[in-house]
């Protein structure tokens, strides 16, 4: 069983619409969430983390996290080309600290 | 700021020699971490250092091993190389190991011929 998982996509996007990504984790425990963006043939870019119940925005991204359901999405308002990339959901439990787990990650194309 | 940086970039092997990757982490930053990435696949966690001790590894073989040094900085040691090695190999660094936010190296790319 997977312990996070993606939808793998990809995931087509008209400019300056909304992306919404979405990331299930199976450890209850899981304490500190995560998302990356992954350029192809680059190293992964954090670009929002968030600890607690509920929404957190930085800019275009928000994320939102829901213990209680074990999902974490992420939403990219006025989508750009240079959105247009993998998006990796990470998650941290307590009883495995410093083991981060890492979706296969949801690949984004936002067509002009 | 610096970030994390990683040497080399690009290393071809050939089949049975042993790799040494480098990662330097961001200062201040007392957790490293590796994962590989093979291609098209996901980020595989290899191995986690913190304060100079092992406190996590992977589910990989013996032969991946790797140390941290007394200024944090870290290395990678990937014995008897296999074909399958290939893969863009990343490091990580992070406050208090494993709690906060990790921001990841340019990775070494391993070609193993």
């Amino acid at each position: 069983q997977k312990e996070v998982e993606q939808n793998s996509g990809p995931l087509s996007v008209p400019e300056g619409a909304i992306a919404s990504l979405n990331c299930t984790y199976s450890d209850r425990g899981s304490q500190s969430f995560f998302w990356y963006r992954q350029y192809s043939g680059k190293s992964p870019e954090l670009i929002m983390f968030i600890y607690s119940n509920g929404d957190k925005e930085d800019g275009r991204f928000t994320a939102q996290l829901n213990k209680a359901s074990q999902y974490v999405s992420l939403l990219i308002r006025d989508s750009q080309p240079s959105d247009s990339a993998t998006y990796l959901c990470a998650v941290n439990a307590p009883d495995s600290w410093g083991k981060l787990q890492f979706g296969a990650g949801t690949q984004v194309v936002v067509t002009p | 700021e610096a970030g994390v940086t990683q040497s080399p970039t690009h290393l071809i092997k050939t089949r049975g020699q042993q790799a040494t990757l480098r990662c330097s982490p961001i200062s201040g930053h007392t957790s490293v971490y590796w994962y590989q990435q093979a291609l098209g696949l996901g980020l595989q966690f290899l191995l986690w250092y913190d304060e100079g001790e092992e406190r996590n590894r992977g589910n990989f073989p013996p032969r991946f091993s790797g140390r941290q040094f007394p200024n944090y900085s870290s290395e990678l040691n990937v014995n008897a190389l296999e074909l399958e090695d290939s893969a863009l190999y990343l490091c990580a660094s992070s406050f208090i190991g494993g709690r906060t936010e990790a921001f990841f190296g340019q990775g070494t790319r391993l070609t193993v011929v």
